[in-house]
């Protein structure tokens, strides 16, 4: 059972233009809402999150926007750079029973920035 | 500051054999601390999960064990690996902050595992 969705396995943009990146998800428990950016053959690394209490969090030329209702969120990035070109996964948070978050991941999306 | 350290970077293995992969963290005390598996073509399926020493949540059932004999130590083990065993193995620690409900996983480098 995929609770974390990204349905588009890939991503081509112009260096300058808009990248958005979508994310569905399942789960209500839910609370907390991250993305993050790997490169091959490295650890992910958390790019930017969004509180469920929001609807918006922005950092630079990342935004990431959230939309309960729809049980969705996307990652923008703008202008995109070469630099971008990575796998993004989308994770949602909850605390489990022992009290740690138990991030569920998506399935990630490949970007290809192109120059 | 926090560092995690995962090794060996690569791995080759025949089916059949043991399998041992250790994580540590330095610079926080308690962490939680967490194994991943990205096989090819899927997602970070979380395979295992501490919240302590010798407290150990195995989230899916597979071929793999996982100890934490020390606080800040984490170990993935498989007494026979199988061809499915092959991935990408991340190691991850995330802090507990009860006020903050978004504590973030920190992800060491990971260890590229193929079993042949």
């Amino acid at each position: 059972d995929q609770q974390v969705k990204q349905n588009s396995p890939s991503l081509s943009v112009q260096e300058g233009r808009i990248s958005i990146l979508n994310c569905d998800y399942t789960n209500s428990m839910f609370d907390y809402f991250l993305w993050y950016k790997k490169y091959p053959a490295e650890g992910p690394t958390f790019l930017i999150s969004i509180s469920s209490i929001k609807d918006k969090n922005e950092d630079g030329r990342f935004t990431v926007f959230l939309n309960k209702s729809a049980k969705h969120l996307s990652l923008h990035i703008v202008p995109s750079q070469p630099g971008d070109s990575a796998v993004y996964f989308c994770a949602a948070s909850y605390i489990s029973n022992f009290g740690n978050e138990k991030l569920t991941f998506g399935t990630g999306t490949r970007l290809t920035i192109i120059p | 500051s926090q560092t995690i350290h995962q090794w060996p970077a690569t791995l080759v293995q025949p089916v059949g054999s043991p399998l041992s992969l250790e994580c540590t963290v330095e610079g926080t005390s308690n962490p939680n601390l967490y194994w991943y598996r990205q096989a090819a073509g899927r997602g970070l399926q979380l395979l295992f999960y501490s919240v302590g020493i010798g407290q150990i949540s195995s989230e899916v059932p597979q071929n793999l064990s996982a100890s934490r004999p020390q606080d800040r130590q984490f170990i993935l083990s498989s007494k026979k690996l199988l061809l499915s065993d092959s991935g990408f193995y991340l190691c991850a620690w995330s802090a507990i902050h009860w006020e903050d409900i978004g504590s973030k996983l920190f992800f060491g480098s990971g260890t590229q595992l193929s079993v042949l």
